[in-house]
């Protein structure tokens, strides 16, 4: 199925460093979501964006809806080791309540 | 409160039978995915209930696949004639009515193993 291109596949980082990530399409999307997902769980609703340019922090997290409705990224400040686990993004297609899900990004975050 | 739930948590099967998945949503979301997600991939959505409508049943990738809906309650996924390349994690989702929130909230997934 339809999937958005979502970077870095993975990544190991250090504690206390900070995290980017990021997800593109050619496609323009009404809503971005982005999730955690940790082994053997469901998705954990993180962030939601609704408008284009919007900036929205939780946290130590913060994310952006793209000017172009086609990309968003999410950052992580001050990682920790709970963080480990695997973050993807949505899209929610115009028109239509469905969501296109990111290939998502496995972090590792090393003490 | 009570958030989506799912069952059974695990299931395996043979080649051949079929299987029959639940969703309990959260107390008044009327809207209600369905998404499979094989290991070490993303979500791959499969329905899409809100309320009486008709589903959006576009991401069924074949007929062995069907999903019911008793008004805004329980939801069930049937796979029929099950196949090896079925195994994967099926994940629902519920969330609020369209035009008042469009954010989606899990269940912990049932992880279905065809043998």
């Amino acid at each position: 199925g339809q999937q958005l291109n979502q970077s870095p596949q993975s990544m190991f980082i250090q504690e206390g460093e900070d995290v980017s990530m990021n997800c593109t399409s050619s496609s323009i999307f009404n809503t971005w979501l982005w999730y955690k997902q940790d082994p053997g769980e469901g998705p954990v609703l993180l962030i939601a964006l609704y408008k284009a340019g919007e900036l929205t922090s939780n946290g130590r997290l913060t994310a952006q809806f793209g000017i172009t409705r086609k990309d968003s990224f999410l950052n992580i400040s001050a990682s920790i080791p709970s963080d480990v686990g695997i973050y993807f993004c949505a899209g929610q297609l115009p028109g239509t309540y469905k969501y296109i899900f990111g290939t998502g990004t496995r972090l590792k975050v090393l003490a | 409160g009570a958030g989506v739930s799912q069952s059974p948590s695990n299931k395996v099967t043979e080649k051949g039978k079929d299987v029959e998945l639940r969703c309990d949503p959260i107390s008044g979301h009327t809207a209600l995915y369905w998404y499979r997600q094989r290991l070490g991939q993303g979500l791959e959505f499969l329905i899409y209930f809100q309320g009486n409508s008709a589903p959006d049943k576009s991401g069924l990738p074949s007929d062995r696949f069907s999903a019911e809906r008793t008004g805004e309650s329980v939801s069930t996924l049937t796979i029929q004639r099950t196949q090896q390349e079925d195994s994967a994690v099926y994940l629902c989702a519920s969330s609020l009515a369209p035009g008042s929130s469009y954010e989606q909230y899990f269940g912990p997934g049932t992880r279905l193993t065809v043998t």
